[in-house]
């Protein structure tokens, strides 16, 4: 499959602390991207990072990507409960289709 | 500026009915996708227009779904003869020409079939 796979599937942490999200996939990639999805419905854009990149920073999220172990991180610092929702990574291994993970559903407590 | 509408929002349709999603597309977006996501789930990629080019089918779970794209902008899925495992939000996105990049996302029609 050329799906991403994002670990952990659920995650639950107090306001203040830092949320990690991973990403594994197993096909090559041109990039890969981050979204949230908030109560189900439409997802919004947060990063996207090239295959020839290692790290990018936007605001209190920082991406990493590792391509010899297929894998990319999303860090988000300083979580608040607007922050709770489900986060996806989605992979672009060309051209314009891009696959989506199942996602990771983040809620941060107050 | 506008972005990525759909409608309608929800849609309750019996099952055998035929129903029609539209999509509109921020403008100048020449790129637009279909991706369907059940309850909990992640996207499933269904179908994607790229200006004049034939759109990528790979996705469409059968023959009872197609869809098409008039004049490069708005987009209608439909979905002939519905089942029960059609429920589902179906969502809409678009992107610029060129260089593949971030989606922009409408808010999604939620359908569900009795």
């Amino acid at each position: 499959s050329q799906q991403g796979e994002e670990d952990p599937q659920a995650l639950s942490i107090q306001e203040g602390e830092n949320a990690t999200m991973n990403c594994s996939y197993k096909t090559s990639i041109n990039n890969l991207q981050w979204y949230r999805q908030n109560s189900g419905r439409g997802l919004v854009h947060l990063i996207l990072i090239r295959s020839n990149e290692r790290e990018k920073h936007s605001g209190r999220l920082r991406v990493t990507l590792d391509t010899s172990k297929k894998s990319s991180s999303l860090l988000i610092t300083a979580s608040r409960a607007a922050d709770t929702a489900s986060y996806f990574c989605a992979l672009n291994t060309g051209g314009f289709k891009t696959i989506f993970g199942a996602g990771t559903r983040l809620f941060v407590k107050a | 500026g506008a972005g990525v509408s759909q409608s309608p929002s929800n849609k309750v349709t019996e099952k055998g009915k035929d129903v029609e999603l539209r999509c509109d597309p921020i403008s100048g977006h020449t790129a637009l996708y279909w991706y369907r996501q059940s309850l909990g789930q992640g996207l499933e990629f269904l179908i994607y227009f790229q200006g004049n080019s034939a759109p990528d089918k790979s996705g469409l779970p059968s023959d009872r779904f197609s869809a098409e794209r008039t004049g490069g902008s708005v987009s209608t899925l439909t979905i002939q003869r519905t089942q029960q495992e059609d429920s589902a939000v179906y969502l809409c996105a678009s992107s610029r020409d060129r260089v593949p990049e971030g989606q922009y996302f409408g808010p999604g029609t939620r359908l569900t079939v009795t």
